[in-house]
Protein backbone atom coordinates (compact mmCIF):
# COMPACT_ATOMS: atom_id res chain seq x y z
CA UNK A 1 0.00 0.00 0.00
CA UNK A 2 1.76 3.01 -1.59
CA UNK A 3 1.30 6.65 0.83
CA UNK A 4 0.86 8.20 -2.31
CA UNK A 5 -2.10 6.78 -4.64
CA UNK A 6 -2.33 6.18 -8.16
CA UNK A 7 -4.15 4.56 -11.19
CA UNK A 8 -2.87 1.00 -12.03
CA UNK A 9 -3.14 2.29 -15.48
CA UNK A 10 -4.33 4.69 -18.10
CA UNK A 11 -4.20 4.71 -21.88
CA UNK A 12 -5.14 6.81 -24.98
CA UNK A 13 -4.64 7.32 -28.58
CA UNK A 14 -1.68 8.87 -30.45
CA UNK A 15 -2.74 12.66 -30.19
CA UNK A 16 -4.60 12.20 -27.49
CA UNK A 17 -4.33 13.45 -23.57
CA UNK A 18 -4.35 11.77 -20.57
CA UNK A 19 -3.62 12.59 -17.08
CA UNK A 20 -2.49 10.79 -14.36
CA UNK A 21 -3.59 11.34 -10.75
CA UNK A 22 -1.58 11.18 -7.20
CA UNK A 23 -3.52 11.67 -3.99
CA UNK A 24 -1.72 11.91 -0.79
CA UNK A 25 -2.74 13.54 2.41
CA UNK A 26 -2.42 16.40 5.23
CA UNK A 27 1.43 14.87 6.23
CA UNK A 28 2.67 15.00 2.55
CA UNK A 29 1.20 17.04 -0.42
CA UNK A 30 -1.66 18.43 1.60
CA UNK A 31 0.69 19.83 3.98
CA UNK A 32 2.29 22.08 1.33
CA UNK A 33 5.22 19.58 -0.14
CA UNK A 34 6.13 19.68 -3.80
CA UNK A 35 5.70 16.82 -6.38
CA UNK A 36 7.41 15.24 -8.24
CA UNK A 37 7.02 13.01 -11.79
CA UNK A 38 9.02 10.01 -13.35
CA UNK A 39 8.82 8.48 -15.97
CA UNK A 40 10.48 5.13 -16.28
CA UNK A 41 10.39 3.30 -19.96
CA UNK A 42 10.50 -0.65 -20.00
CA UNK A 43 14.15 -2.03 -18.50
CA UNK A 44 15.49 1.09 -17.48
CA UNK A 45 16.00 3.30 -14.19
CA UNK A 46 13.66 6.04 -13.66
CA UNK A 47 13.93 9.84 -15.07
CA UNK A 48 13.07 13.03 -13.70
CA UNK A 49 10.39 14.56 -15.63
CA UNK A 50 8.29 16.98 -13.63
CA UNK A 51 10.10 18.89 -10.58
CA UNK A 52 8.64 21.17 -7.93
CA UNK A 53 5.00 20.35 -8.84
CA UNK A 54 5.09 22.33 -12.41
CA UNK A 55 8.74 22.59 -13.66
CA UNK A 56 10.06 20.36 -16.07
CA UNK A 57 14.15 19.71 -16.68
CA UNK A 58 15.47 20.76 -19.94
CA UNK A 59 14.83 18.30 -22.41
CA UNK A 60 11.64 17.34 -21.43
CA UNK A 61 8.75 18.41 -23.90
CA UNK A 62 6.38 21.02 -23.11
CA UNK A 63 3.70 17.92 -23.93
CA UNK A 64 4.22 16.91 -20.32
CA UNK A 65 2.71 19.04 -17.51
CA UNK A 66 2.33 19.26 -14.21
CA UNK A 67 -0.12 20.45 -11.60
CA UNK A 68 -0.96 20.55 -7.62
CA UNK A 69 -4.18 21.03 -5.72
CA UNK A 70 -4.87 20.34 -2.14
CA UNK A 71 -4.12 16.83 -1.37
CA UNK A 72 -3.46 15.71 -4.80
CA UNK A 73 -1.90 16.32 -7.91
CA UNK A 74 -1.64 15.43 -11.80
CA UNK A 75 0.48 14.59 -15.10
CA UNK A 76 -1.35 15.46 -18.02
CA UNK A 77 0.47 14.13 -20.93
CA UNK A 78 -1.15 16.01 -24.49
CA UNK A 79 -0.22 14.75 -28.10
CA UNK A 80 0.39 11.12 -26.81
CA UNK A 81 3.52 9.63 -28.71
CA UNK A 82 4.08 5.77 -28.90
CA UNK A 83 7.53 6.54 -26.84
CA UNK A 84 5.25 7.81 -24.10
CA UNK A 85 4.55 4.44 -23.40
CA UNK A 86 5.91 3.41 -19.65
CA UNK A 87 5.89 3.77 -16.19
CA UNK A 88 4.74 6.98 -14.13
CA UNK A 89 5.52 7.32 -10.54
CA UNK A 90 5.28 10.51 -8.28
CA UNK A 91 7.03 11.41 -4.59
CA UNK A 92 6.77 13.91 -2.55
CA UNK A 93 7.65 14.53 1.11
CA UNK A 94 6.05 12.90 3.97
CA UNK A 95 6.04 14.34 7.46
CA UNK A 96 4.54 11.35 9.26
CA UNK A 97 5.87 8.10 10.50
CA UNK A 98 5.26 6.73 6.41
CA UNK A 99 8.54 8.06 5.92
CA UNK A 100 10.41 11.12 4.39
CA UNK A 101 10.79 10.04 0.89
CA UNK A 102 7.51 8.48 -0.64
CA UNK A 103 6.39 7.19 -3.80
CA UNK A 104 2.91 6.29 -5.37
CA UNK A 105 2.48 3.23 -6.66
CA UNK A 106 2.83 3.84 -10.60
CA UNK A 107 0.93 4.13 -13.31
CA UNK A 108 1.42 2.13 -16.72
CA UNK A 109 0.07 4.25 -19.62
CA UNK A 110 -0.30 2.34 -22.83
CA UNK A 111 -0.24 4.20 -25.84
CA UNK A 112 -3.50 2.29 -27.81
CA UNK B 1 27.67 15.61 -15.67
CA UNK B 2 27.19 13.55 -12.50
CA UNK B 3 26.73 9.99 -12.75
CA UNK B 4 25.99 7.11 -10.40
CA UNK B 5 26.85 3.89 -10.53
CA UNK B 6 25.98 0.97 -8.26
CA UNK B 7 27.89 -2.43 -7.94
CA UNK B 8 28.07 -5.46 -5.51
CA UNK B 9 26.96 -9.11 -5.34
CA UNK B 10 24.04 -10.15 -7.86
CA UNK B 11 23.52 -12.94 -5.07
CA UNK B 12 22.85 -12.80 -1.21
CA UNK B 13 22.26 -16.03 0.52
CA UNK B 14 18.87 -15.50 3.09
CA UNK B 15 19.72 -14.15 6.47
CA UNK B 16 22.86 -13.06 5.21
CA UNK B 17 23.51 -9.00 4.86
CA UNK B 18 23.07 -7.43 1.29
CA UNK B 19 26.09 -4.69 0.76
CA UNK B 20 26.12 -2.21 -2.04
CA UNK B 21 28.08 0.58 -3.11
CA UNK B 22 27.35 3.57 -5.64
CA UNK B 23 30.18 5.39 -7.03
CA UNK B 24 29.48 9.02 -7.98
CA UNK B 25 31.55 10.57 -11.23
CA UNK B 26 31.29 13.64 -13.05
CA UNK B 27 31.39 16.06 -9.49
CA UNK B 28 32.44 15.47 -5.55
CA UNK B 29 29.81 13.80 -3.64
CA UNK B 30 30.31 16.43 -1.17
CA UNK B 31 29.75 19.36 -3.27
CA UNK B 32 26.11 21.34 -3.02
CA UNK B 33 23.76 20.48 -0.34
CA UNK B 34 23.28 16.94 -1.66
CA UNK B 35 21.19 14.07 -0.16
CA UNK B 36 22.43 10.69 -1.47
CA UNK B 37 19.87 8.11 -1.21
CA UNK B 38 19.17 4.51 -2.01
CA UNK B 39 15.87 3.06 -3.64
CA UNK B 40 14.60 -0.44 -4.49
CA UNK B 41 12.26 -1.80 -6.79
CA UNK B 42 11.00 -5.56 -6.76
CA UNK B 43 10.42 -6.74 -10.52
CA UNK B 44 6.64 -5.97 -11.46
CA UNK B 45 6.32 -3.59 -8.66
CA UNK B 46 7.24 0.31 -7.63
CA UNK B 47 9.77 2.34 -6.10
CA UNK B 48 10.21 2.33 -1.96
CA UNK B 49 12.56 4.17 -1.07
CA UNK B 50 14.91 3.36 1.44
CA UNK B 51 17.07 6.08 3.05
CA UNK B 52 19.65 8.79 2.30
CA UNK B 53 22.68 10.48 3.68
CA UNK B 54 23.76 13.90 3.44
CA UNK B 55 28.17 14.21 3.70
CA UNK B 56 28.36 15.34 7.22
CA UNK B 57 27.14 11.13 7.57
CA UNK B 58 23.61 11.93 8.98
CA UNK B 59 20.87 9.43 7.86
CA UNK B 60 17.26 9.35 7.63
CA UNK B 61 15.80 5.52 6.68
CA UNK B 62 12.31 4.23 5.97
CA UNK B 63 11.05 3.37 9.21
CA UNK B 64 10.14 -0.55 7.57
CA UNK B 65 13.62 -0.90 7.09
CA UNK B 66 14.98 1.21 9.45
CA UNK B 67 15.80 -1.90 11.95
CA UNK B 68 18.40 -3.39 9.57
CA UNK B 69 19.89 -0.81 6.73
CA UNK B 70 22.54 1.30 7.21
CA UNK B 71 23.99 3.49 4.59
CA UNK B 72 27.48 5.32 4.90
CA UNK B 73 29.62 7.34 2.47
CA UNK B 74 33.37 7.79 1.98
CA UNK B 75 33.88 11.32 0.52
CA UNK B 76 37.53 10.36 -0.28
CA UNK B 77 36.19 7.18 -2.90
CA UNK B 78 33.47 9.49 -4.03
CA UNK B 79 30.89 6.57 -2.94
CA UNK B 80 27.92 6.02 -0.69
CA UNK B 81 27.21 2.91 0.48
CA UNK B 82 24.07 0.34 1.45
CA UNK B 83 24.14 -2.70 3.98
CA UNK B 84 20.67 -4.27 4.27
CA UNK B 85 20.75 -7.46 6.96
CA UNK B 86 18.91 -10.03 7.33
CA UNK B 87 17.60 -10.78 4.17
CA UNK B 88 14.98 -12.65 2.62
CA UNK B 89 13.27 -13.20 -0.36
CA UNK B 90 11.10 -10.27 -0.29
CA UNK B 91 14.33 -7.85 -0.85
CA UNK B 92 15.05 -8.99 -4.06
CA UNK B 93 14.77 -5.86 -6.38
CA UNK B 94 16.44 -4.21 -8.68
CA UNK B 95 18.22 -1.58 -6.11
CA UNK B 96 19.11 2.12 -7.31
CA UNK B 97 21.47 5.05 -5.98
CA UNK B 98 20.03 8.49 -6.76
CA UNK B 99 20.89 11.98 -5.55
CA UNK B 100 18.37 13.79 -3.63
CA UNK B 101 18.72 17.82 -3.99
CA UNK B 102 17.03 18.81 -0.82
CA UNK B 103 15.97 17.59 2.23
CA UNK B 104 12.83 19.14 2.34
CA UNK B 105 10.79 19.05 -1.20
CA UNK B 106 13.78 17.54 -3.31
CA UNK B 107 13.43 15.10 -5.66
CA UNK B 108 15.89 12.76 -7.34
CA UNK B 109 18.10 13.33 -9.94
CA UNK B 110 20.27 12.01 -11.61
CA UNK B 111 19.75 7.95 -11.01
CA UNK B 112 22.12 5.00 -11.13
CA UNK B 113 21.16 2.16 -13.51
CA UNK B 114 20.11 -0.17 -11.12
CA UNK B 115 21.25 -3.72 -10.07
CA UNK B 116 19.44 -6.52 -9.52
CA UNK B 117 20.12 -8.64 -6.23
CA UNK B 118 18.35 -11.44 -5.67
CA UNK B 119 18.11 -13.43 -2.17
CA UNK B 120 18.46 -16.99 -2.95
CA UNK B 121 20.36 -19.89 -1.36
Amino acid sequence: QSVLTQPPSVSGAPGQRVTISCTGSSSNIGAGYDVHWYQQLPGTAPKLLIYGNSNRPSGVPDRFSGSKSGTSASLAITGLQAEDEADYYCQSYDSSLSGLEVFGGGTKLTVL
Amino acid sequence: QVQLQESGPGLVKPSQTLSLTCTVSGGSISSGSYYWSWIRQPAGKGLEWIGRIYTSGSTNYNPSLKSRVTISVDTSKNQFSLKLSSVTAADTAVYYCARLNSGYDGWFDPWGQGTLVTVSS
